[in-house]
């Protein structure tokens, strides 16, 4: 089946710092992905969707500044938290759909932690 | 627009005793509706889906579900609790026939108790 893979599964940055997370799709293209916040014991909470070769959508009250996404290839797609703060710290999951009527698939998470 | 209420943020039971997860949705448009489990820090596994065919719909490791329109409910359940069961399960729908992005319900953490 469909899988995406998601590095790195944990992180420690310092405050002030940039952390990328990557999602490869491995055995599909991935015309749209989208990227996923959770916070401990709640729910995921859509951050932003992204087409190949196009800027991503952010949902509302996501700062597109802070959470860049790029989505340059059918396979890859990054988040990269820049400046990171101590309420950045977060789980973070993307999900990959090769076409609008297929599934979705969803990589194991990068743990953030700031400190 | 589309949401998703699952009742019940805990749910406890015995092995081997029936399980039924709690889903209901609101969608202006035919939903297709999913169920996921999650496993602590992991990503999502997907339990099943209900995209328009079959209302009763069968998934992996004996859970299955039932889309009622009438209730606009999609309710999960398992005949016999195993203790690997035991996770956090996400009720999720995808509105405009599984073209946007999902969203998901606050979650059930299901305990199976030996």
């Amino acid at each position: 089946g469909a899988v995406v893979s998601q590095h790195p599964s944990r992180v420690i940055c310092k405050s002030g710092t940039s952390v990328k997370i990557e999602c490869r799709s491995l055995d599909f293209q991935a015309t749209t992905m989208f990227w996923y916040r959770q916070f401990p014991k709640q729910s995921l909470m859509l951050m932003a969707t992204s087409n190949e070769g196009s800027k991503a959508t952010y949902e509302q009250g996501v700062e597109k500044d802070k959470f860049l996404i790029n989505h340059a290839s059918l396979t890859l797609s990054t988040l990269t938290v820049t400046s990171a703060h101590p309420e950045d710290s977060s789980f973070y999951i993307c999900s990959a759909r090769e076409g609008a009527l297929t599934g979705y698939t969803f990589g194991s998470g990068t743990r953030l932690t700031v400190v | 627009a589309q949401s998703v209420t699952q009742l019940g943020s805990h749910v406890s039971v015995s092995e081997g005793a029936l399980v039924l997860l709690r889903c209901n949705y609101s969608s202006s448009v035919p939903p297709y509706l999913f169920w996921y489990v999650q496993y602590p820090n992991q990503g999502l596994q997907l339990l099943l889906k209900y995209t328009s065919a079959a209302t009763l719909v069968k998934g992996i490791n004996g859970f299955e579900a039932e889309f009622k329109k009438s209730e606009t409910s999609f309710h999960l359940t398992k005949p016999s609790a195993h203790m690997s069961d035991a996770a956090e399960y996400f009720c999720a729908v995808s509105g405009d026939t599984g073209r946007r992005a999902l969203t998901f319900g606050s979650g059930t953490r299901l305990q199976v108790q030996p």
